[in-house]
């Protein structure tokens, strides 16, 4: 166990449509970050928050947001779906927010877009 | 771009023997090395890592070795058991000096344990 938790871990839902998938990191830690895995393009980096501000961004569309809150949970919302968007979609947490460290990956949130 | 690529998309080993995972990169601005594990249902799980200012480091049962000449990198597993089945990736990062930390993946590569 991680200690990383998210939420929901399966997710069913139509094109068109718009999801939030929740992660709350291990206790301590200040970073967030949230990938996107699908079969044909691994694991993607999508975005980081630090302590509720955003740090680094990266191959995330724009009909996708995320957040980080006060409590330090961070929620990844998911908008105008696609059916390419069906992937895991893992959060992370480290206690730090730059340079080398280890990242605690949760059990993903598995999403199918119908 | 960056990319992170693995030589070998599946890797057969008699349990007992030493497994080699090898990974090519092609950023030499990267920071650090990252090998990650991650079984079947579950997220990535972190195994070993190295900076780029070293050339091996040594775990538990695992040794990670850095060939910057060449953009290459490796993961050994000494002894392999049945439970180091599972997919394995590498990654690099380059933190930043606004306290971003960016992790690039390769693709993996299936590890099997054949008992």
């Amino acid at each position: 166990d991680s200690g990383v938790t998210q939420t929901p871990k399966h997710l069913i839902t139509a094109t068109g449509q718009r999801v939030t998938l929740r992660c709350s990191p291990r206790s301590g830690d200040l970073s967030v970050y949230w990938y996107q895995q699908s079969l044909d393009q691994g694991l993607q980096f999508l975005i980081q928050y630090y302590n509720g501000e955003e740090r680094a961004k990266g191959n995330i569309l724009e009909r996708f947001s995320a957040q980080q809150f006060p409590d330090l949970h961070s929620e990844l919302n998911l908008s105008s779906l696609e059916l390419g968007d069906s992937a895991l979609y893992f959060c992370a947490s480290s206690v730090l927010g730059g340079g080398a460290g280890e990242l605690f990956f949760g059990e993903g949130s598995r999403l199918t877009v119908l | 771009g960056e990319s992170v690529g693995l030589h070998l998309p599946t890797l057969s080993v008699q349990e007992g023997d030493n497994s080699i995972i090898n990974c090519a990169y092609s950023n030499s601005a990267s920071d650090y090395f990252i090998w990650y594990k991650q079984e079947s249902g579950k997220g990535p799980q972190f195994i070993i890592d190295i900076r780029s200012n070293m050339d091996k480091r040594q775990g538990q049962r695992v040794t990670v070795l850095l060939n910057k000449t060449v953009k290459h990198l490796s993961l050994q597993i000494a002894a392999t058991q049945p439970g180091d089945s599972a997919v394995y990736f590498c990654a690099e990062g380059r933190g930043d000096t606004g306290g971003g930390n960016k992790l690039t993946f390769g693709t993996g590569t299936q590890l099997k344990v054949e008992l």
